[in-house]
């Protein structure tokens, strides 16, 4: 079963719009973290904001935040004022602490419009 | 601080032969990951060494296969390559990878199997 879904494949977004890019999850372990990562075309996979299953606030990262809804099992991304520059692919994923491995959803593609 | 380096950058192997990549973790960090991603299979977790132990493993088969040194420096050996390896393999470097939100990726290398 899918663990990690990012039901949007592709987004365009006016420049200086916010957006936000969906992520659900599927986990039974009470503890785990949720992570979102951008990736550009050179490829290097870029860190942005991380979420703990038992923060109970909400993760910011200057202009990005991730709205959790832990009951729903969402752990969307907000970026705010978005720039040209943050055109890339953007993963979610998911750590369970019954193990190290990272669980990646299969990303969407943001294109930021002049 | 150096971040992640990865070599080669770019690989072309023929179907049948076998392949290395290297991956220098940032100085400090212990702990080495490796991931390869696809187009149809998305990103996808191979394995993690911790002080020179694997510690966590994903689902490939036995061709792919990895050691540490003790400088923390990570090598990937795939053996016989089929055409469903080219791939683009990315490596991540934490301090000590339980809480992977410390991961910072190299840039990858990108193999394509002919």
């Amino acid at each position: 079963a899918q663990k990690i879904t990012q039901t949007q494949p592709g987004m365009f977004v006016q420049e200086k719009e916010a957006v936000t890019l969906d992520c659900t999850y599927d986990t039974s372990d009470q503890s785990y973290g949720l992570f979102w990562y951008k990736q550009p075309s050179s490829g290097e996979m870029i860190f942005l904001i991380y979420q703990g299953s038992y923060d109970e606030q909400n993760a910011t990262e200057g202009r990005y935040s991730l709205n959790f809804q832990k009951a729903r099992k969402s752990a969307n991304l907000v970026i705010s004022a978005s720039q040209l520059g943050d055109s890339a692919m953007y993963f979610c994923a998911m750590r369970e602490d019954s193990n190290y491995q990272l669980i990646w959803g299969a990303g969407t593609k943001l294109i930021i419009k002049p | 601080k150096a971040g992640v380096t990865q070599t080669p950058r770019y690989l072309i192997k023929t179907r049948g032969q076998q392949v290395t990549l290297s991956c220098s973790p940032i100085s400090g960090h212990r702990s080495v990951s490796w991931y390869q991603q696809t187009p149809g299979q998305g990103l996808q977790f191979l394995f993690e060494y911790f002080s020179e132990t694997q510690r966590n493993k994903g689902n490939f088969p036995g061709r792919f296969s990895g050691r540490q040194f003790s400088n923390s420096r990570s090598e990937m050996n795939v053996s016989t390559l089929e055409l469903g390896d080219s791939a683009l393999y990315l490596c991540a470097s934490s301090t000590d990878g339980r809480w992977t939100y410390e991961q910072y990726f190299g840039p990858g290398t990108r193999l394509t199997v002919t």
